[in-house]
């Protein structure tokens, strides 16, 4: 089946540094990615939609700024999360949409737990 | 804004069925259903396309009301490896963005 690997699965840092998040399509050829991030015990919210080539669309209320999003390749969006601060520490996970699981089928990557100190 | 789901959480025993709703506010063209274990990512369970369809995983079966903008997620005999959170999910029109449901946490026990 489809698969999107994301690294890494956990992070800590220091408050003020900058993180990146990668999340690869191993599969398949993604030309649009998602990007969620879940605080404990709360749903999934949709930050962004990562478009190979061109530019993110942001959610209202996610600064774009902060969460920079690139997807150089149909097979690769990388999250950074600049100047990190405690309030940013969530779970962070991509998905893709590919054909393989079936009609509007998501795959979601395995998540990434940040932890900002 | 996301779909609204009840219960927000549930406890049964092995073999008990459990029922979880999921309604919407705004107009449901497709429904997707995920369950969540904790620490991971979430799963990708069915997908409903239709108005009134009705799709079965297993013990595990869904339906969608269009009208209504609800679907509803059955889980029968349920198995230990039933427990999690269950998200319902809500297509954009355009069929590409999802938003998900505020979630239900299924514990089932012994």
């Amino acid at each position: 089946g489809a698969v999107v690997s994301q690294h890494p699965s956990r992070v800590i840092c220091k408050s003020g540094t900058s993180v990146k998040i990668e999340c690869r399509s191993l599969d398949f050829q993604a030309t649009t990615m998602f990007w969620y991030r879940q605080f404990p015990k709360q749903s999934l919210m949709l930050m962004a939609t990562s478009n190979e080539g061109s530019k993110a669309t942001y959610e209202q209320g996610v600064e774009k700024d902060k969460f920079l999003i690139n997807h150089a390749s149909l097979t690769l969006s990388t999250l950074t999360v600049t100047s990190a601060h405690p309030e940013d520490s969530s779970f962070y996970i991509c998905s893709a949409r590919a054909k393989k699981t079936g009609p509007y089928g998501y795959t979601f990557g395995s998540g990434t737990r940040l932890t900002v100190v | 804004q996301q779909p609204v789901q009840s219960p927000q959480a549930v406890i049964l025993r092995e073999g008990e069925d459990a029922v979880i709703n999921c309604s919407s506010s705004k107009a449901l063209y497709s429904v997707h259903w995920y369950r969540q274990k904790h620490g991971e990512a979430p799963v990708f369970l069915m997908i409903l396309l239709k108005g009134g369809e009705q799709k079965g995983h297993e013990k595990i079966s869904a339906s969608f009301n269009e009208k209504k903008q609800q679907s509803s997620l059955y889980l029968t005999a349920s198995q230990l490896s039933y427990s999690g959170t269950y998200f319902c999910g809500r297509l954009s029109r355009s069929a590409r963005q999802l938003t998900f449901g505020s979630g239900t946490q299924l514990t089932v026990l012994p």
